[in-house]
This record gives C-alpha cells, sequence and structure tokens, in this order.
C-alpha cells in the first residue's frame, strides 16, 4: 500500500481534459513537502514533468500543470493527445518514510 | 547533454551481492545529489537511496537499509550501489537519476533518469 494514493486509471478521448489525484496526508503532503510528477511511457524510463507542485522542466509543454490543496496533489492534462498514453506517479517526502511514490496512474487516450 | 549510464545488473542467487554502476556525464557530478529507484516487474516506482553532494549525507529506504550501501567517485563521476544479502523481492529495474533543487533534501526532485539496469534475484 503506498503512502501517496492514486487512482489506478484514468481516460480520456483526445482533446480533452484529465485530471490525476494524489491524496497524502499530514506527514507528507500536508506537512508542506513539495510534491512531483513523473511519466512513464511505455517500455521507457520515467521522465520529470512537474517539480514542485507546479513548475514545469524545460521542455514540457503547457498542456500538463500541477496544484495543491491540503493533503493532496493534482495534475492536469488538457488538449489530451495520443503521445499522452502513460503511467503517470506523484512523488513527495514523508516524515516517517523518507521519499516516496503514488502507486501509479495509467492514462488511456480513447 | 546529461546522461546517466547504469550497469551491474544481472542474475544473483538469494543471499548474494552485486555491485551496481551508473557513469555519469554532461554536468558537474560533484555538484549534484544521486539517487537510485527501483521498478519491480508490472509494479510502480519505489525510491531506494540518495547520496547527496556537498557532504556524501545518505538516505535509505527502510526495505534496504542495513543491505544496500551507496556511494560515489566524484573522479570518476561515477555513483554506486553495493547490494547485499539480496533477496527475491529486490527483484526490478535499477534507475538511477540526478537530483534536482536547490534546497532542502527533503524537497529534492528526481531530475534526469538513466535507462535502467535489471537485476533478479532467483536461485
Amino acid at each position: 500500500q503506498s503512502v501517496l494514493t492514486q487512482p489506478p486509471s484514468v481516460s480520456g478521448a483526445p482533446g480533452q481534459r484529465v485530471t490525476i489525484s494524489c491524496t497524502g496526508s499530514n506527514s507528507n503532503i500536508g506537512a508542506d513537502y513539495d510534491v512531483h510528477w513523473y511519466q512513464q511511457l511505455p517500455g521507457t524510463a520515467p521522465k520529470l514533468l512537474i517539480y514542485g507542485y507546479s513548475n514545469r522542466p524545460s521542455g514540457v509543454p503547457d498542456r500538463f500543470s500541477g496544484s495543491k490543496s491540503g493533503t493532496s496533489a493534482s495534475l492536469a492534462i488538457t488538449g489530451l493527445q495520443a503521445e499522452d498514453e502513460a503511467d503517470y506517479y506523484c512523488q513527495s517526502y514523508d516524515s516517517l518514510r523518507g521519499r516516496v511514490f503514488g502507486g501509479g496512474t495509467k492514462l488511456t487516450v480513447l | 547533454e546529461v546522461q546517466l549510464l547504469e550497469s551491474g545488473g544481472g542474475l544473483v542467487q538469494p543471499g548474494g551481492s552485486l555491485r551496481l554502476s551508473c557513469a555519469a556525464s554532461g554536468f558537474t557530478f560533484s555538484s549534484y545529489g544521486m539517487s537510485w529507484v527501483r521498478q519491480a516487474p508490472g509494479k510502480g516506482l519505489e525510491w531506494v537511496s540518495t547520496i547527496s553532494g556537498r557532504d556524501d549525507s545518505t538516505w535509505y529506504a527502510d526495505s534496504v537499509k542495513g543491505r544496500f550501501t551507496i556511494s560515489r567517485d566524484n573522479s570518476k563521476n561515477t555513483l554506486y550501489l553495493q547490494m547485499s544479502s539480496l533477496r527475491a523481492e529486490d527483484t526490478a529495474v535499477y534507475y538511477c537519476a540526478k537530483d534536482g533543487g536547490s534546497g532542502s533534501y527533503y524537497n529534492w526532485y528526481l531530475h534526469i533518469w538513466g535507462r535502467g539496469t535489471p537485476v533478479t534475484v532467483s536461485s
């Protein structure tokens, strides 16, 4: 059981907007530790998508955005494209367990 | 261009040892924290260990504490993970990653990832 909880799967049609939630607790997200998001395309290594809740590394389209509220964080993808089909992971720090990942969310583009 | 190339993975018997290496290029290696993250077959990501660039402070996941040792050789731009007392549940692809973030370790992120090296623990 992951310390950070993500939905196992989400889906959307091309052009739509989808969100992926990452629910934590007062020992991680609620304690104000940053949340980061990674994208893992099939058969490849993970790639940093969002850092510090809402910052995009160079090269990441602005269709991807992150936010935080209380003990949860969210990743939003607008203008969904076929190449966005991948696994998405949130990551933060937990005062009891160290660096932690969510269980991952598989995004399917219909 | 930043590049990370892992090596040293393979098949090892339960209770055995293995040393993974990660050759880094394209950045000032000694200035950055470095981490290992693993992914068991069909499963999610699991952070394993981190070493700082400034003072070689180290951090470990509870699942590997006392069995794995992270180290670095800044003269060779290489990160290591010495794994001992290996168990079947250590079977995974092991990724090396360059850490990002200028503040507290607690908020570092895994900026650049290598392609990974597979480790299989089986008799």
